[in-house]
């Protein structure tokens, strides 16, 4: 079945800096890597997503990188507030099977 | 336009009983997956239903079963509970159900203790 690491665990950030996040996978077939927000004692919540057949996708302060070659892809948030504070998933597969890795904790310090 | 719903939002049960879990998706939505969610980690891939068959089926026991009705929500059963199974159920659909490509949404979840 499909493998997923994201790395870091945890990553903590001073307020307006820059905070990357990134995902390895094993199964070349997936086609579909979203990126998940989740919140304390919320649901996930869809943030970005990005098809194979595309490299880089933006969204504000949002930015989602695909390198297909490698295997890899990663979440750029650019800017960051205490608001971006949560656990961000990566899970690839499909839509109809998604495989969740441990996820980042991703603390902004004010 | 309401999201994903899920009912109850908590749950207690004692080892051995069985427990049933709902979900409505959003309207316009066929698929419906469920996710297991255990503290500290990632949900877990549980059932996938598209137009009340199932399509998907992660790695969990027998115990676990779903179903998806005519309306296209859903109900997960848990039967003869260990303790293990306490965890985050959550709920997630999508359109139009039969592409690889749609988002999920996540319904708030349903959280079953066990004692």
């Amino acid at each position: 079945g499909e493998n997923v690491e994201q790395h870091p665990s945890t990553l903590s950030v001073q307020e307006g800096d820059s905070a990357v996040i990134k995902c390895t996978y094993s199964d070349s077939a997936s086609n579909y890597f979203p990126w998940y927000k989740q919140e304390l004692g919320k649901r996930p919540q869809l943030i970005i997503d990005i098809r194979s057949n595309v490299g880089e996708k933006k969204d504000q302060r949002i930015a989602v990188t695909l390198n297909k070659t490698a295997k890899h892809f990663s979440l750029h948030i650019t800017e960051t507030q205490p608001e971006d504070s949560a656990v961000y998933f990566c899970p690839s597969g499909s839509a109809r099977q998604l495989t969740f890795g441990s996820g980042t904790q991703l603390t902004v310090l004010p | 336009d309401a999201g994903v719903t899920q009912s109850p939002t908590h749950l207690i049960k004692t080892r051995g009983q069985q427990v049933t879990l709902r979900c409505s998706p959003i309207s316009g939505h066929k698929s419906v997956s469920w996710y297991q969610q255990v503290l500290g980690q990632g949900p877990q891939f549980i059932f996938q239903y598209y137009e009340k068959e199932e399509r998907g089926r992660g790695n969990f026991p027998d115990r676990f079963s779903a179903r998806q009705f005519p309306n296209y929500s859903s109900e997960l059963n848990v039967n003869a509970l260990l303790l293990g199974d306490s965890a985050l159920y959550l709920c997630a659909s999508s359109s139009p159900g039969s592409s690889y490509n749609s988002p999920l949404h996540f319904g708030n979840g349903t959280r079953l203790t066990v004692t």
